[in-house]
Parts: C-alpha cells; sequence; structure tokens
C-alpha cells in the first residue's frame, strides 16, 4: 500500500486566492512526522511545514498552514492568498519514528498560479 | 550553516565515463540521503547512511557506488551510465534520533545527462 497518496496531479488556482492541496498517509507507527516541501522548476526541494503525530494544533508558517486530520489519516496543505511565485511541484512526505531514518514522498501536485 | 551544497550543478557524461557526485552538510547531521528524480516524478531513495554506515540500499545497480567519507561528506561514484540514468540527483541530510521533527534538508541537485 502507498504510505503517501496525493490525488491531484495538477491543480490551478487564481492568483489572491487559497488553494487546498490533498495529502493522506497510512501508516501503523504511533508516531510519524508529516513534511510539505515545495520544488520550483529549478529543482530544489524546499521545506515549507511540518506537523507531528502528536501535535494537538494545525501547523501554520505564514501563508502555509496544514489542516491535519488525525483520524482520517490526511495532512492537506493550505496556502492562502496564492502568489505566483507559489506556481510548483508539492511533495507531501512522511516519516515513521520507529522505523528508520526513510522518508516517504507522495506522487506530488504541480500547482499553476493564474494571474 | 543550514544548508546542503552539491557539486557539480551540471554534468554530461558518456556511457564509458567515470564521474563522482559530491554533497556536503556542515550541520551535524548523522543521516545522508541521496535520492534521483525524474522530472515530474517524486524523489527515489538509492542510498542511506546513518553515522557513516550504509543502512539502505534500495537495489540501486552497481554503476552507482556511494561512498561517506565522514560525517560531512556525501559522494556518489558513477560508472558505465546508462541514458536512462539521466536525472536529477539529490542529496539530503537529517537528524538521527527518535524525534519526529527532523526534517529533510536538501541539497539543490546534481543535473545528470547521460548520453
Amino acid at each position: 500500500a502507498q504510505k503517501i497518496t496525493q490525488t491531484q496531479p495538477g491543480m490551478f488556482v487564481q492568483e489572491k486566492e487559497a488553494v487546498t492541496l490533498d495529502c493522506t498517509y497510512d501508516t501503523s507507527d504511533p508516531s510519524y512526522g508529516l513534511f510539505w516541501y515545495k520544488q520550483p522548476s529549478s529543482g530544489e526541494m524546499i521545506f515549507l511545514i511540518y506537523q507531528g503525530s502528536y501535535d494537538q494544533q494545525n501547523a501554520t508558517e505564514g501563508r502555509y498552514s496544514l489542516n491535519f486530520q488525525k483520524a482520517r489519516k490526511s495532512a492537506n496543505l493550505v496556502i492562502s492568498a496564492s502568489q505566483l511565485g507559489d506556481s510548483a511541484m508539492y511533495f507531501c512526505a512522511m516519516r515513521e519514528i520507529n522505523t528508520g531514518n526513510q522518508f516517504y514522498f507522495g506522487t506530488g501536485t504541480s500547482l499553476t498560479v493564474i494571474p | 550553516d543550514t544548508e546542503v551544497t552539491q557539486t557539480p550543478k551540471h554534468l554530461v557524461m558518456g556511457m564509458t565515463n567515470k564521474k563522482s557526485l559530491k554533497c556536503e552538510q556542515h550541520m551535524g547531521h548523522r543521516a545522508m540521503y541521496w535520492y534521483k528524480q525524474k522530472a515530474k516524478k517524486p524523489p527515489e531513495l538509492m542510498f542511506v547512511y546513518s553515522y557513516e554506515k550504509l543502512s539502505i540500499n534500495e537495489s540501486v545497480p552497481s554503476r552507482f557506488s556511494p561512498e561517506c567519507p565522514n560525517s560531512s561528506l556525501l559522494n556518489l561514484h558513477l560508472h558505465a551510465l546508462q541514458p536512462e540514468d539521466s536525472a536529477l540527483y539529490l542529496c539530503a541530510s537529517s537528524q538521527l534520533g527518535t524525534r519526529e521533527y527532523n526534517e529533510q534538508f536538501f541539497g539543490p541537485g546534481t543535473r545528470l545527462t547521460v548520453l
């Protein structure tokens, strides 16, 4: 089974609007971390935001917030007030604490911001 | 210093050449990773080093040979590559341990073209 599932291959959003990128995960480890990365066309993977399995509150970092629904095993990324520079690939990833140091990546979502 | 550096940025090589990719970090991270990434696809894990020892080898062909000379350096030696090995090669590092919040820091990548 896939550890991380991203069901939206491509998304479009109007500039200044908010957009939600979906991510669901599968793990039996009670301790895990969820991460979102942005990858522009230049290729560099940029860390955006993190959510721990024991965190009570949803993570926020500037215009990025993570909608964490533990019972549903979902960790959706919300980008508010989209900017043209947000156009990029977005990857959701998970690290299971008790199964070593491997990170599992989803297939990614290509986001295009329309002026 | 929260940077992972990779050299070279671009590499073009013939199928009979021998070349090496280099990765360096000075964050005190004891886990280092090599990924291969094709366009619009997620990174594929190749190797993981933990405390300078190879801990994960994801059935990578022997024409790729990793080396971790010390805790700050990671090399990937390339020999007799095939055109399908053309890709972006990403290096990453992270802390080891049982903390959930151990994000991966990525380098800018090496774009490899095999002719």
